[in-house]
Formats: C-alpha cells, structure tokens, sequence
C-alpha cells in the first residue's frame, strides 16, 4: 500500500525550531515529487513548496521561501519540513502529499499524509 | 505567481440538486488544473486532474471541464455525503496554487 506518514502533533514556544516528518512507503520514494501544503485553522490550503528526493531538487511558493526549509533523507524514505525560529502565525495543520504521477508534468496529489498540527504558543 | 479565484465562497443546495464551482486562474494555465475534496478533520482528497480527468474511484456525478483560464467543477445530483469543502489547485511548471475554496452545505 502507498502511504505517506506524517510525525506527531507539536506544541512549541515562539522562537523555538522544529522539524516534522513524511515517510513514504510502498512506492519508489526517490521518483515521485514530495509537497507540502499548510492550512492554519479553519482556512484554506497554500502550498509551501515541493522535493524531488532523487536529487533534493526544491521548489518553493514565494510566500513561504526564506520561512522554511523543505529537504529529504531518500535512505530512510523521509520528507522533511523545519523552521528555524517559529511564530505564533505558524500554528496551523501541515500536509505532506505525493503526487499521481511520477514526472512533473503532472502535480496532482492523490497520496496525502494525516496531517501534523503544530501549535506555537507562549 | 498564478492566482486563482474560485467560487463561490460557499453554497446551500438540496440533495439531488447540480452544484457548480468555477475556478479562474490568472493566466493561461491549458488543462493543468485539478479539484479536491476535503471534509473535516481529513486530508485532502484528489476528484478530478487535469482538469477533466475523473480519479479512480471517484463516483461518476463528479465532473470537471475547462481550459485557459475558465474552469468548472460538477457535481450532477448532490449527495448527502458529499458535504465539504472543494478547492481547486492549478500546477505551471512546478509552481502550485490552490483556489480559496467552496464550502458546499445541504439545504
């Protein structure tokens, strides 16, 4: 079965780094796009950016270049997401999700992680 | 960037009704556009790619057409289930954007 597994929910204070997971199993981890997608509480989805672990190729939305680092460990099959200083506005559900295809001609993401709210609250 | 403008913002219609959802993106994007379901407390779920492409597994009253910049979002007779939210998501060369979104309620 292909699957995306996202790490646990976070709490953390302003300021404070944090890195969560994405691993990805029953599937050729290094061919496929990796996303992630941010949704703070009962708002919209944005895109964040996007990993090829193949060659650590990124990508990343405009909104959010310079606020996170987006990197893959292709020998354990696992996306990362970090910040190095977080902010209240961080406090929202992040999405890791794979794409249908494994060229990037296509980017429709029908493989999505659970799902990993981080809290950031003093 | 691509913005896209999708709406409305929401809508309340009956079981059995049509519901229909347009997505307009600030340029010509083809047919690189794709629309997802998602209800609370879930992920997203991908209904339609490449604008009118139905995913696997996605009941047939779900439909999508367009390309450029006009593009719609079909549900044929709504369906107690399928309240949620709908976005829209479009991909230029690796630069992804999604529509606000269409929170789709029973009346």
């Amino acid at each position: 079965e292909v699957q995306l597994v996202q790490s646990g929910a976070e709490v953390k204070k302003p300021g404070e780094s944090l890195k969560i997971s994405c691993k990805g199993s029953g599937y050729s981890f290094t061919s496929y796009w990796i996303g992630w997608v941010r949704q703070m509480p009962g708002k919209g989805l944005e895109w964040m950016g996007i990993i090829y672990p193949g060659d650590s190729d990124t990508r990343y939305s405009p909104s959010f270049q310079g606020q996170v680092t987006i990197s893959a460990d292709k020998s354990i099959s696992t996306a990362y997401l970090q910040w190095s200083s977080l902010k209240a506005s961080d406090t929202a559900m992040y999405y890791c999700a794979r794409p249908r295809s494994d060229t990037s001609k296509e980017v429709a993401f029908d493989i999505w992680g659970q799902g990993t709210m981080v809290t950031v609250s003093s | 960037d691509i913005q896209m403008t999708q709406s409305p913002s929401s809508l309340s219609a009956s079981v059995g009704d049509r519901v229909t959802i347009t997505c307009q993106a600030s340029q010509d994007i083809s047919n690189y556009l794709n629309w997802y379901q998602q209800k609370p407390g879930k992920a997203p779920k991908l209904l339609i790619y490449d604008a009118s492409n139905l995913e696997t597994g996605v009941p047939s009253r779900f439909s999508g057409s367009g390309s450029g910049t006009d593009f719609t979002f079909t549900i044929s007779s709504l369906q107690p289930e399928d309240i949620a939210t709908y976005y829209c998501q479009q991909y230029d060369n690796l630069r992804l954007t999604f529509g606000g979104g269409t929170k789709v309620e029973i009346k």
